[in-house]
């Protein structure tokens, strides 16, 4: 069964220091998105992606955020000076192809971010 | 804006008690509704959707049924076990500007033997 794979499971980094978290989407779906979950509750909404471009960003999302689509297959998250809030977990998920959007998510197993 | 409400938990139950756990929500528009679940240890998975008002969701023997009425979607099931003990979040997608979903705040099962 096709699924949503993130990398690394666990990063461990210091303040200030710039963190790439990697996602590889189910290969036929056309709408990508990361949320985090901080103390292992609550599900928060950071970017959707689609077409090649950003569809929509919460307030978490700040310029210290960027995401990107390199090749036909990953879909990054970058925090490029990372804070002690930044600490969570990162999910990963992707939806629809054409003409079957149907709001449903995959999600991946997740990338959890320690920063010291 | 979009917002799901869930009960607020945690929830313990015995082997094979009855499961309910609210959700209402405050929508825009018609969105979707789902369930998800998450294990301990691992990223959250679809357990029931709903599309349209008052189509029932059910998957597990895990049931909700989307009332537009009283904007609910109220998780459900006749007997619980211990393998269902996890982290349950109702979420919605607005169908619109590539569906972004929101979710409540988790409500955590323990179900004791």
């Amino acid at each position: 069964e096709p699924e949503v794979t993130q990398t690394p499971s666990h990063q461990v980094t210091q303040m200030g220091q710039e963190v790439i978290l990697r996602c590889v989407p189910i290969s036929n779906h056309l709408y990508f998105y990361w949320y985090r979950q901080i103390l292992g509750q609550k599900v928060e909404f950071l970017v959707s992606f689609y077409n090649n471009e950003i569809s929509e960003k919460s307030e978490i999302f700040d310029d210290q955020f960027s995401v990107e689509r390199p090749d036909g297959s990953n879909f990054t998250l970058k925090i490029r000076s990372t804070k002690l809030e930044d600490s969570a977990m990162y999910f990963c998920a992707s939806s629809g192809g054409p003409n079957r959007y149907t709001g449903e998510l995959f999600f991946g197993e997740g990338s959890r971010l320690t920063v010291l | 804006g979009d917002s799901v409400t869930q009960m607020e938990g945690p929830v313990t139950l015995s082997e094979e008690a009855f499961l309910t756990i609210n959700c209402t929500y405050t929508a825009t528009g018609y969105p979707s509704l789902f369930w998800y679940v998450q294990y301990p240890g691992e990223g959250l998975q679809l357990l029931l959707k709903a599309t349209k008002a008052d189509d029932k969701g059910s998957n597990k023997g895990f049931e909700a049924t989307y009332r537009k009425e009283t904007t609910s979607f109220h998780l459900e099931k006749g007997s619980v076990q211990v393998s269902d003990s996890a982290v349950y979040f109702c979420a919605l997608s607005d169908n619109t500007n590539a569906g972004k979903s929101t979710f409540g705040d988790g409500t955590t099962l323990t179900v004791k033997p």
